[in-house]
């Protein structure tokens, strides 16, 4: 079955340093996202991106944050310079239409900032 | 803005017996409602969902959910829960138009033998 998946599934940082996460979406998917968990707080929305441009976003998603899709199969979420407070899990998400339908979920990318 | 309570943080039942996790939604317009459920070391997967029509949906390994609007509730519900439905479980809901899922903090349901 296919599936989204993420690397590293564990990153540790030094806060200010840069960050990349990457995803590979579901092949024939054309909706990618990123959510973000802190720990023992909800599952927050990040960004959409379709048609190699964002299409929402959210207040978090500040210039500290960006997002690519390279190559036509990885969705990168590049975090500039990393802060504390972006300790989390990060879960990519797709979706084959525009994504309320179904979104599958990678397991997700912890992210450690010391 | 919409935001989702799920009441329970931690739902413990024995096998076999019923469980029903509770959602509540806000929001002034018409809304998405979804269950999604992680099982230890994966990814959120979509349990069930309701978009419009039937008000009762149901997933292919039991579970069901009922959509009511003058509660605004979105409560899930298993007759009969197996060890394997072990998991956390996650109400979330969006608005037409947007991309945004908007997520509850979440209900570990643990089934004991």
């Amino acid at each position: 079955e296919p599936e989204v998946t993420q690397t590293p599934s564990h990153q540790v940082t030094q806060m200010g340093q840069e960050v990349i996460l990457r995803c590979v979406p579901i092949s024939n998917h054309l909706y990618f996202y990123w959510y973000r968990q802190i720990l023992g707080q909800k599952v927050e929305f990040l960004v959409s991106f379709y048609n190699n441009e964002i299409s929402e976003k959210s207040e978090i998603f500040d210039d500290q944050f960006s997002v690519e899709r390279p190559d036509g199969s990885n969705f990168t979420l590049k975090i500039r310079s990393t802060k504390l407070e972006d300790s989390a899990m990060y879960f990519c998400a797709s979706s084959i239409v525009t994504g309320l339908r179904e979104l599958f979920f990678g397991e997700g990318s912890r992210l450690t900032v010391l | 803005a919409q935001s989702v309570t799920q009441l329970d943080s931690q739902v413990p039942v024995f096998e076999e017996a019923p469980v029903e996790l509770r959602c509540n939604y806000s929001s002034s317009v018409s809304v998405y409602l979804f269950w999604y459920v992680q099982y230890p070391n994966q990814g959120l997967q979509l349990l069930l969902k309701y978009l419009s029509g039937s008000t009762l949906v149901e997933s292919i390994n039991g579970f069901e959910a009922e959509f009511n609007k003058s509660q605004t509730s979105f409560h899930l519900r298993k007759p009969s829960v197996h060890i394997s439905d072990t998991a956390e479980y996650f109400c979330a809901v969006s608005r037409s138009g947007s991309e945004k899922l908007v997520f509850g903090k979440g209900t570990k349901l643990t089934v004991n033998p």
